[in-house]
């Protein structure tokens, strides 16, 4: 089946700072998405990103699906973005996978 | 705020209970799914619902027993639970099995 790393699998910065999350992927994929889960366990949808680059607000992401990779992008890192974050990719109707994730502390 | 509604959000239940979590939501969507989580690891697919029929089964013990009432409602039933299900279960739709997933808050279950 299809192999998601997910890197680095754990990020310390301080507030303020910038970070990039990567996601790779071995397989063609027809969707992906990132989820930020916050402490509490919630599972906040960030992007749906098959291909291109999205913006919403201090947090971006572009996915290269010719080249098997997705990267997120956190400016001016807050407290409040720490949490795990997760790619989850889609192929077909029946392959649903989720990365390992990264985890990610702020300090203020 | 999540259109996925979860309750509850916490439960205990002892090896010889049977109960249920339940999940609802309003978006019109068509694939409604189960997840379960433990700690420090990802979302692990238990089922997927597609137009109110089961399409993917993740060989999950048949001590954990899902229901899809309608297309709005998800239920997954609990009996004879060990320990090691103790986990964040976590439901989730989308339109259809291929699009965006959105997830609710997830009942945290303690088997005792």
């Amino acid at each position: 089946g299809i192999q998601v790393e997910q890197s680095p699998p754990d990020l310390i910065l301080q507030e303020g700072a910038n970070s990039t999350l990567r996601c790779n992927f071995s397989d063609s994929v027809n969707n992906l998405q990132w989820f930020h889960q916050n402490p509490w366990g919630q599972l906040i949808n960030l992007f749906y990103i098959p291909s291109g680059t999205k913006q919403n607000g201090r947090l971006s992401a572009t996915t290269v699906a010719t080249e098997r990779y997705s990267l997120l992008y956190i400016s001016s890192s807050q407290t409040t973005d720490s949490g795990v974050y997760f790619c989850r990719l889609i192929q077909g109707a029946q392959k649903l996978v989720f990365g390992q994730g990264t985890r990610l502390t702020i300090n203020p | 705020d999540t259109e996925v509604t979860q309750t509850p959000k916490h439960l205990v239940m002892g090896m010889t209970n049977k109960k249920s979590l339940k999940c609802e939501q309003h978006m019109g969507h068509r694939a409604m799914y189960w997840y379960k989580q433990k700690a420090k690891k990802p979302p692990e697919l238990m089922f997927v619902y597609s137009y109110e029929k089961l399409s993917i089964n993740e060989s999950v013990p048949s001590r954990f027993s899902p229901e899809c009432p309608n297309s709005s409602l998800l239920n997954l039933h609990l009996h004879a639970l060990q320990p090691e299900d103790s986990a964040l279960y976590l439901c989730a739709s989308s339109q259809d099995p291929g699009n965006t997933i959105y997830f609710g808050e997830g009942s945290w279950l303690t088997v005792v």
